[in-house]
Order: C-alpha cells, then structure tokens, then sequence
C-alpha cells in the first residue's frame, strides 16, 4: 500500500498564483520528502522535511509538516509555468509515494 | 559529477519475453532503488540495493528481480514479461540508505510491452 497520499489529484492556475498541494501518510515517520516530475521524466528531490520540523522554506517552495495529522503540504509561490509537473511526497519507510499531484500552472 | 544513468530508454518487447534494465548511480553512491511508474498505479517501490544485497522490496510477483554489482552498477530483470508490465522504470541512487538521505533519480526506461 501507498504511504504518501496527495491531494488534489490535479490542480490547474495561472502563473503568479500559488499552489498549494497537500499529502498525508499513515505511519510515524522521520522525515518527509517532496519530488517533481516533469512529463515522463525522473523525479527531482525538492525538500525533506524532519520529523521535528514544522516548516522549512527553499526558494519559492514552503513545506510544512503536521505530525499530529500526519500530514504535509507544499506551498509554490508565485508559480510560472516551468513549475508545470507532477508532485510527490514520499516517506523514509521504503520511500513509498503517493500518486501525486498533478500541477499545471497556465502562463 | 555524473548523474543517474539509465539504459536502454526505451524498449519494446512481447508478452513472454525477459528484459534487464540496468542503472548506473552517481559515483559514490551505493545505494539504488528501483521504481515502477504507471499511469494507474503510480510510482511503486520494487526494491533496494545496498553493497550488492537487497535491503528491501516492494509487493512485486517473483518475475521481478535485480542485483547489484561491486561497482554499485545495478540490474534489474523482468521475466515472462505481461501487458501490465508495460511502465516507466526508475532507478534512483543515495550515498546510504539511512533516514535523512535524498535520493537521485535517473531518466527512466519506459518499456513498451506488445
């Protein structure tokens, strides 16, 4: 079974908008990794996030992380069209992901 | 430094056929993971290679194996290939397996089987 689960399956925007996409996970964890894919290509590690962590900031991407929810979300700020991909979380236990988000981001 | 290479990209076999992928990691990496990509199943996790043993692995039907060399290159076979085997493979390489450690992904190989 899948660990990560993200939610919305697809989401659509206009460039300058944010994004924000959201997973969650049904075990403890030790930390929490977001990937982007672009169109049948590899995936791009973006971020880990640690369990004693709440929030971490990397350019225009904020993580956050609730460990109470067992959740995260990844938040794209001023999104442009480059940003246009598929996004995944995935856990340390076995780096099971999601079946990501799907971003399109319209210029 | 050179990153994940994968090979071949692309494959197209027949239902019955075998194919082995193989995957190169970063330099100094040795640990490596294979994934398989679907359009309805997502990405799922096969297995993981650390110093040439398997560490873990996936929910996969034994036609599904792999191996790694000491070189940390690694290889990963399909037998009595089905339709359903028709996915995006990814392979994806850290320096260790421990918990804090992103993983690098290469291209992919995206088998097509007829």
């Amino acid at each position: 079974s899948q660990q990560g689960e993200e939610d919305p399956q697809a989401l659509s925007i206009q460039e300058g908008e944010n994004a924000t996409m959201n997973c969650s996970y049904k075990t403890s964890i030790n930390n929490l990794q977001w990937y982007r894919q672009n169109s049948g290509r590899g995936l791009v590690h973006l971020i880990l996030i640690r369990s004693n962590e709440r929030e971490k900031h990397s350019g225009r991407l904020r993580v956050t992380l609730d460990t109470s929810k067992k959740s995260s979300s990844l938040l794209i700020t001023a999104s442009r069209a480059a940003d246009t991909a598929s996004y995944f979380c995935a856990t340390e236990d076995d780096m099971r992901f999601g079946a990501g988000t799907r971003l399109t981001v319209k210029p | 430094k050179a990153g994940v290479t994968q090979t071949p990209r692309y494959l197209i076999k027949t239902r019955g056929q075998q194919v082995t992928l193989s995957c190169s990691p970063i330099s100094g990496h040795r640990s490596v993971s294979w994934y398989q990509q679907t359009p309805g199943q997502g990405l799922q996790f096969l297995f993981e290679y650390f110093s040439e043993t398997q560490r873990n692995k996936g929910n996969f039907p034994g036609r599904f194996s792999g191996r790694q060399f000491s070189n940390s290159r690694s290889e990963m076979n399909v037998s009595t290939l089905e339709l359903g085997d028709s996915a995006l493979y990814l392979c994806a390489s850290s320096t260790t397996r421990d918990t804090y450690n992103e993983q690098f992904f290469g291209p992919g190989t995206r088998l097509t089987v007829l």
